[in-house]
């Protein structure tokens, strides 16, 4: 049973660059959440997908968007890169029912430079 | 604001020992809390989750919760250096909000 999968699992961006990371869940799944962890920190909520459509989203400015697909698989995109963006962003499915239940893939490492 | 605490650590306990990570949170609303373990370099991975007041036993693992305290920790018995890793608290306000994460308590299993 495959667990949740991301890609690229590392990437290397400059200043101003725009970014797209891709998520597919867990078999099952049908809810999709994205955090960033920077180093040394815990993970940080940039927004939840369900049923195609953004449900939650936390604190983070209009450049994190995102999308979820037919397929419940999503992206992560970051516009006009800065350098405080770099972090691991962390894809996490879950099932609507039991929301906070997350199974995380492995993360996507983003450096801008 | 929702605040997740964790002492950073290191927190460093003998082969065979018991460790006791703790978390507390501010949100007295929260209703779910778990626990995560993050290897180094690795995505985190769920240990065990918690709802209701008391202990919870999983394997090795125990997750006790006080509400009226608003404390959560994860006991880890018989520490092996397998489990040295760092562990993440993380709260959630009902089943649908979104799970705020403590900075994590690095645990070192000294051998």
């Amino acid at each position: 049973d495959a667990g949740v999968t991301q890609s690229p699992t590392h990437l290397i961006k400059t200043r101003g660059q725009q970014v797209t990371l891709r998520c597919s869940p867990k078999s099952g799944h049908d809810t999709v959440s994205w955090y960033q962890q920077a180093l040394g920190q815990g993970p940080q909520f940039i927004f939840q997908y369900y049923e195609e459509e953004e449900r939650q989203r936390g604190n983070f400015p209009d450049r994190f968007s995102g999308h979820q697909f037919p397929n419940y698989s999503s992206e992560l995109n970051v516009n006009a890169l800065l350098l405080g963006d770099s972090a691991l962003y962390l894809c996490a499915s879950s099932l609507a029912s039991g929301a906070n239940v997350l199974t995380f893939g492995a993360g996507s490492r983003l450096t801008v430079l | 604001q929702k605040e997740v605490e964790q002492n950073s650590g290191p927190l460093s306990v003998p082969e065979g020992a018991i460790a006791s990570l703790n978390c507390t949170y501010s949100d007295r609303g929260s209703q779910s809390f778990f626990w995560y373990r993050q290897y180094s370099g690795k995505s985190p991975e769920l240990i065990m989750f918690i709802y209701s007041n008391g202990d919870k036993e999983d394997g090795r693992f125990t997750a006790q919760l006080n509400k009226a305290s608003q404390y959560v920790s994860l006991l880890i018995r018989d520490s092996q250096p397998s489990d040295s890793a760092t562990y993440l608290c993380a709260v959630g306000v009902s089943g649908n909000t979104p799970l705020v994460f403590g900075k994590g308590t690095r645990l070192s299993v000294i051998a």
